[in-house]
């Protein structure tokens, strides 16, 4: 069985710097992927980006990179120059590749940016 | 591309009775999925299509819900005898599939057990 694990319950970040949202996941499995969404208070879940377990570089989007590393199976979402608009919850989720590919979800972290 | 829709957008219902959700996914999308989820917590998942294809459902689901995708376009998600612990945000979301899960959510329904 998967397990996303999402330590911090809730992070405070200064206007204008970096975060770092930590995410470790447990698999048996060779190929899986990885996934952040943001859910701000109106309750939308917005897809923020993406690795896969076979990919060499980690992901950018944007202001969002995800820090993967692989052999401590922890996919840790970066968010640079921090903004107002990104107060939010935040999960990490992982897609298995076993049976039906499911996707699940990790109990999310509350990002609040002070002014 | 109107993205995913989900009706109605909240309901309130009192205990005992049964409530019915519709999911309608992006229309070339053939995975959907619903997931509930709880204040402070995360999408819990709940079950999954491929097309017409219900593929799994949580083991946590009880015999009270059922799901269903007809013709592998829109999906309903039906509970029978509310409980106030049903009570919850249900949430729809669908994904081309083929290797590509990049979730797409409805805004999701709010279902109040009184």
């Amino acid at each position: 069985a998967q397990k996303i694990t999402q330590t911090q319950p809730g992070m405070f970040v200064q206007e204008k710097e970096a975060v770092t949202l930590d995410c470790t996941y447990d698999t048996s499995d060779q190929s899986y992927g990885l996934f952040w969404y943001k859910q701000p208070s109106s309750g939308e879940m917005i897809f923020l980006i993406y690795q896969g377990s076979y990919d060499e570089q980690n992901a950018t989007e944007g202001r969002y990179s995800l820090n993967f590393q692989k052999a401590r199976k922890s996919a840790n979402l970066v968010i640079s120059a921090s903004q107002l608009g990104d107060s939010a919850m935040y999960f990490c989720a992982m897609r298995e590749a076993r049976g039906y590919q499911k996707v699940t979800f990790g109990t999310g972290t509350k990002l609040q940016v002070i002014p | 591309d109107t993205g995913v829709s989900q009706n109605p957008r909240h309901k309130i219902t009192k205990r005992g009775q049964n409530v019915t959700f519709r999911c309608d996914p992006i229309s070339e999308h053939n995975r959907l999925y619903w997931y509930r989820q709880t204040l402070g917590q995360g999408p819990e998942f709940l079950t999954y299509f491929q097309n017409e294809a219900q593929l799994e459902k949580s083991r946590l689901l009880s015999d009270r819900f059922s799901a269903e995708r007809p013709k592998g376009s829109f999906s309903t998600l039906e509970i029978q005898r509310t409980e106030q612990g049903d009570s919850a945000m249900y949430l729809c979301a669908s994904s081309l599939g083929e290797g590509n899960e990049k979730l797409f959510f409805g805004s999701g329904t709010q279902l109040s057990v009184l």
